[in-house]
């Protein structure tokens, strides 16, 4: 059965660097899917973030590109995420979530991630 | 970006009554593009629904999508005590390639 677990630090100070990892077990990420980072807050809703594949090929939401990395390391069976020159409006819980069949299929447990001084 | 409009934003329903929740898109979306979730408080979105009326692994019978174009709907045939939730509907597409409506959440009346 896949599962999903994210990890990371819960609070980051404004114009830093929000990074989280996503272990996966069940299933080898390095066999295929795209692989997913989304995000929700009571204000903005569910908001997906970007997608990583095995090769390496990525897509990102338009709205967050120019802050957003997502990686992949295939020996540690893990993606993540990171979000740089976070504010306020990057408080939400995060989800690292698996592509299938042009939906979400199986989520992690999400996140919260506050961005305060 | 296609938008996606729920309605209604709350429903208030019995146990055992029949649901009917409506996702209105801004531009067309192909009918394998379509999909249903459910959150319940404390937990991440489950998959109910994908391809419009193709259910996930363990969904009960007593779900179902369907529509096409612009108009999709999820079906409730009998509400369970558990099914009392917030639904999104999600479509696969332009960039960015998933977006989300805002929610209708299913209450006890």
């Amino acid at each position: 059965q896949v599962q999903l677990q994210e990890s990371g630090p819960g609070l980051v100070k404004p114009s830093g660097t929000l990074s989280l990892t996503c272990a996966v077990s069940g299933y080898s990420i390095g066999n295929g899917y795209y692989w997913s980072w989304v995000r929700q807050s009571p204000g903005k809703g569910l908001e997906w973030i970007g997608e990583i594949v095995h090769i390496g090929k990525t897509n990102f939401n338009p709205s967050l590109r120019s802050r957003v990395t997502i990686s992949m390391d295939t020996s540690k069976n893990q993606f993540s995420l990171s979000l740089s020159s976070v504010t306020a409006a990057d408080t939400a819980f995060y989800y690292c979530t698996r592509n299938n069949n042009y939906s979400l299929d199986r989520w992690g447990q999400g996140t919260l991630v506050t961005v305060s001084s | 970006e296609i938008v996606l409009t729920q309605s209604p934003g709350t429903l208030s329903l019995s146990p055992g009554d029949r649901a009917t929740l409506s996702c209105r898109a801004s531009q067309y979306v192909m009918d394998t593009r379509l999909a249903w979730y459910q959150q319940t408080p404390g937990q991440p979105p489950r998959l109910l629904i994908y391809g419009t009326s193709t259910r996930a692994t363990g969904i009960p019978d007593r779900f179902s999508g369907s529509g096409s174009g612009t108009d999709f709907t999820l079906t409730i045939s009998r509400l369970e005590p558990e099914d009392f939730a917030v639904y999104y509907c999600q479509q696969y597409g332009p960039s960015p390639l998933y977006t989300f409506g805002q929610g209708t959440k299913l209450e006890i009346k």
